[in-house]
């Protein structure tokens, strides 16, 4: 597609369900992040992939949270066990290559909502 | 580790008038520096970048940055500010080593544009 895809858009659960997000980058664009948003803050960084591999994960909060990309595209963030604390914007970027010289390109956002 | 300081959380300003968003940041090392704009329903689109060389750089609609080593600053300016500016703006920094993809951002300033 023309531009990064987040779906879904908006997905409400239930503290200790299990939820998963999905981001489809832009065609070619090796390089694939995922950053949580908090309500009055900046993008936090979760992780990065690098084609199929998880060159940095060192963001991730705790092990509940869990992404792949099994074909070096398609990302799916996995969150288990959800808690309110979970509660934000999941913004997905990718970027032609892996370096921070070079732009991330942002979907839209997954807005998670755990009651 | 690099981090980014937002002073304002919002600003509103009139259509027409000049505009000056503060971003301070802390790194040890001449960083990589961004600025990025969210509207309401769009992902993040990067405005303009800093890597090396003029300390003043040009970017997307109308939006200039200067970086400031002393200060350690880069603050973003518009010379006339139109209504659709209003949006909410990240400065972020980027380390300037290959390949390490923990770029930081801001928490945001939030600019309403008076009519």
């Amino acid at each position: 597609g023309a531009g990064v895809s987040q779906t879904p858009s908006n997905k409400v659960t239930e503290k200790g369900k299990y939820v998963e997000l999905r981001c489809d980058p832009i065609s070619g664009h090796t390089a694939l992040y995922w950053y949580r948003q908090s309500l009055g803050q900046g993008p936090e960084f979760l992780i990065y992939f690098q084609g199929t591999g998880a060159a940095d994960d060192s963001g991730l909060p705790n092990d509940r949270f869990f992404a792949v990309r099994p074909e070096g595209s398609v990302s799916t963030l996995k969150i288990q066990r959800t808690e309110r604390g979970d509660s934000a914007v999941y913004l997905c970027a990718s970027s032609p290559t892996g370096t921070t010289t070079g732009e991330l390109f942002f979907g839209e956002g997954s807005r998670l909502t755990v009651l | 580790a690099q981090s980014v300081t937002q002073p304002d959380i919002h600003i509103t300003v009139s259509e027409g008038a000049s505009l000056e968003l503060r971003c301070n940041y802390s790194y040890g090392a001449t960083p990589y520096l961004f600025w990025y704009v969210q509207s309401p329903g769009q992902g993040l689109q990067l405005l303009l970048k800093y890597f090396s060389g003029d300390t003043l750089v040009q970017g997307i609609k109308g939006f200039e940055a200067e970086f400031k080593r002393s200060q350690s600053s880069f603050n973003l300016r518009k010379p006339s500010v139109h209504w659709s500016d209003a949006a909410e703006y990240f400065c972020a920094v980027g380390p300037s080593t290959y390949n390490n993809n923990d770029m930081r951002f801001g928490a945001g300033t939030r600019l309403t544009v008076k009519p």
